[in-house]
């Protein structure tokens, strides 16, 4: 069964600074999605990557996958506070006959905080 | 129009009511979704309609029941809920098939069970 961990759960960072989210994935995947969600609000996706050395980039955000290390991470640069939410990760399990599930399964999720 | 729609926003129900939350897309998906989700925690799958066919159910209450009417609308009938079943539902659709599709989500429900 397919778990997914995120780390770390909580990040406080200092505006201009770099920093990165992990986001591990325990068994095959086809594809890992990035959301971000604000209080008491719904999810908004981010990123969706399809395969092995995928990187994408929007403004201060990067996501890339590794496949075989089974390992996502979402890169800040030089944050700010309007970056300030909660981001979940989630991985699509692959489908044992080669076709692929319906559902996602997300991680613990990482509140980002960013400080003046 | 990239956009889920979900009402009620708000939800208070007792124990012995009956009510249902009701969830649109117009975009043309075949897939529908519905996630509960606690505070601070991830959302978490509860049923998946593919062309109007439940194809997922994470083993939810049977005081859960869902209903996909159409392939534009779907809805969570609730019965005998307890107060632990409050949280935020929220509803997703995605364009179906095996494809590279995202979800997308809807603004929720928050539910609060007295």
């Amino acid at each position: 069964e397919l778990k997914v961990e995120q780390n770390p759960l909580f990040l406080s960072m200092q505006e201009g600074k770099n920093y990165t989210i992990y986001c591990n994935y325990s068994t095959t995947s086809d594809r890992l999605y990035w959301y971000r969600q604000d209080p008491g609000k719904s999810l908004e996706s981010l990123f969706v990557l399809l395969s092995n050395g995928a990187v994408k980039q929007e403004g201060r955000l990067m996501a890339s996958l590794d496949t075989k290390a089974r390992l996502s991470t979402l890169h800040i640069t030089a944050a700010v506070h309007d970056l300030s939410a909660t981001y979940f990760c989630a991985a699509r399990p692959a489908h044992p006959y080669g076709g692929a599930t319906n559902k996602l399964i997300f991680g613990t999720g990482t509140l980002l905080a960013v400080q003046p | 129009d990239t956009e889920v729609t979900q009402t009620p926003k708000h939800l208070v129900m007792g124990m012995t009511n009956k009510k249902s939350l009701k969830c649109e897309q117009h975009m043309g998906h075949r897939a529908m979704y519905w996630y509960k989700q606690k505070a601070k925690k991830p959302p978490e799958l509860m049923f998946v309609y593919s062309y109007e066919k439940l194809s997922i159910n994470e083993s939810v209450p049977s005081r859960f029941s869902p209903e996909c009417p159409n392939s534009s609308l779907l809805n969570l009938h609730l019965h005998a809920l307890q107060p632990e079943d409050s949280a935020l539902y929220l509803c997703a659709s995605r364009a179906g098939g095996l494809g590279n599709y995202e979800q997308y989500f809807g603004p929720g429900t928050r539910l609060t069970v007295t």
